[in-house]
This record gives structure tokens, sequence and C-alpha cells, in this order.
């Protein structure tokens, strides 16, 4: 159980163009879902978490018409890379939360990672 | 905010041998300390976690250690195989809404 997926699983575009990467949980439901980033042996970085039905809370210095987030049901939350540039090139990956509902053993702050999407800009 | 600092950095243990990594956090608050296993390209996979009412955790050839006095976390890998080779990050959590903070790595080298 807890599985989450992720897609594209990579990405290559063009400079100026914008990208979407999808986030489900597949046999939860989520009460929260994060995204984060990670550059090469690096550690991941929080971007934004997102709860259904509402805004996402960014994090200092990540630009919210840049990395644009919609979480539109408890299973699915996506985030957009708006006029993609080389320096975003990364490893995108995102988390969700289950809901407390799924189980007395689960815990709410339990996170479970997707796959990770790998984005070259060109 | 949270800070959690992780050691170390790289690990090299003989196939069979113990692994231990060490983590050390800020703030009294946390709560929630989960372990994740990152294989080269794929996402983090949680491998064990423990929560501030408990000492110790086991699973298996895994175990996590939990000091709140000293706020420091441990995990210990013992009988260590080459697929124990990847990247550890330790992390906590110290609000109602499980945003995590994480360590900076520590990549395990299982040499047979």
């Amino acid at each position: 159980g807890a599985v989450v997926s992720q897609h594209p699983s990579r990405v290559i575009c063009k400079s100026g163009t914008s990208v979407k990467i999808e986030c489900r949980s597949l046999d939860f439901q989520a009460t929260t879902m994060f995204w984060y980033r990670q550059f090469p042996k690096k550690s991941l970085m929080l971007m934004a978490t997102s709860n259904e039905g509402s805004k996402a809370t960014y994090e200092q210095g990540v630009e919210k018409d840049k990395f644009l987030i919609n979480h539109a049901s408890l299973t699915l939350s996506t985030l957009t890379v708006t006029s993609a540039h080389p320096e975003d090139s990364s490893f995108y990956i995102c988390s969700a939360t289950p809901r407390l509902a799924g189980g007395p053993h689960t815990p709410q702050e339990t996170q479970y990672f997707g796959p990770g999407t790998r984005l070259l800009v060109l | 905010g949270e800070n959690v600092e992780q050691h170390p950095s790289t690990l090299s243990v003989q196939e069979g041998d113990s692994a231990v990594i060490k983590c050390t956090y800020s703030d009294s608050a946390s709560n929630y300390f989960p372990w994740y296993k990152q294989e080269l390209g794929k996402g983090p996979q949680l491998i064990i976690d423990i929560r501030s009412n408990v000492g110790e955790k086991k699973d298996q050839r895994i175990a996590v250690t939990l000091n709140k006095t000293a706020k420091h976390f441990s995990l210990h890998i013992t009988e260590t195989q080459p697929e124990d080779s990847a990247v550890y990050f330790c992390a906590a959590s110290w609000n109602s809404w499980g945003k995590l903070q994480f360590g900076a790595g520590t990549q395990v080298v299982v040499t047979p």
C-alpha cells in the first residue's frame, strides 16, 4: 500500500515552454501533497505544500507564478513549470500524506514519495 | 525553524558489517523522525520511522534509536548487503501537517 505515482518520469522541453507534472496517490486519499526539488547529490528541497481544494503554501524563495500547483482532488496534485528555462532543469519529486481515515496505524505525518520526474530544459 | 544535521556524508562498509548513521535536530518540538532510502534516479522510500514517545524501533535488519534529551537519532543497519547501497536521508517533523526537514544525506556503499 501507500503507492504514489508521477507522470511523466522524464521530460525534455524547449526553453520558454510550460511543463505539467502529475502526482497521484494510487491506493489512498492524501490529506496533503508536497513538492520537492532535488539537485544532483543534494538533499530534498521543499518547494510547496498543497492541500486539496486550497491554495498551495510556497517556501521562501520559490516563485508561485513560476511553479503553479493545483490540488484538484484527494488523489491528484499537479505542478506546472511555466516558461521553463535551463536553470529549471532538475529532479522534481512529490510526496503524499495519507488521511487519518486510511487506518489507525497510519500517522498523519508519514510522507510517501513518488518516483520523481527528471526535467531537462534545452 | 528546524535544522537537521546528518553524519557521515559517505560510509563504506564491508558486506556483513553494520552501518550507523547519526542525525541531530534543533527543535525540541519535533516529534516524528522518518528515515528514507533513495536509489539513483528514484524517489525516496520510507524504510523506518519513530515517534518521540518511543526510544527504539526495529524492523528486521534495520533499527532506529532516539534520544530526545540529546536531540539525536540514529539508523542502524546490521548484516549489510550490496543492495543496501544507496543514499539515506533522515528527517524531522515538528508540525501537525507533516512538513519535514531533511538531513543532507549519507551515501552508503556496501562492498562484497
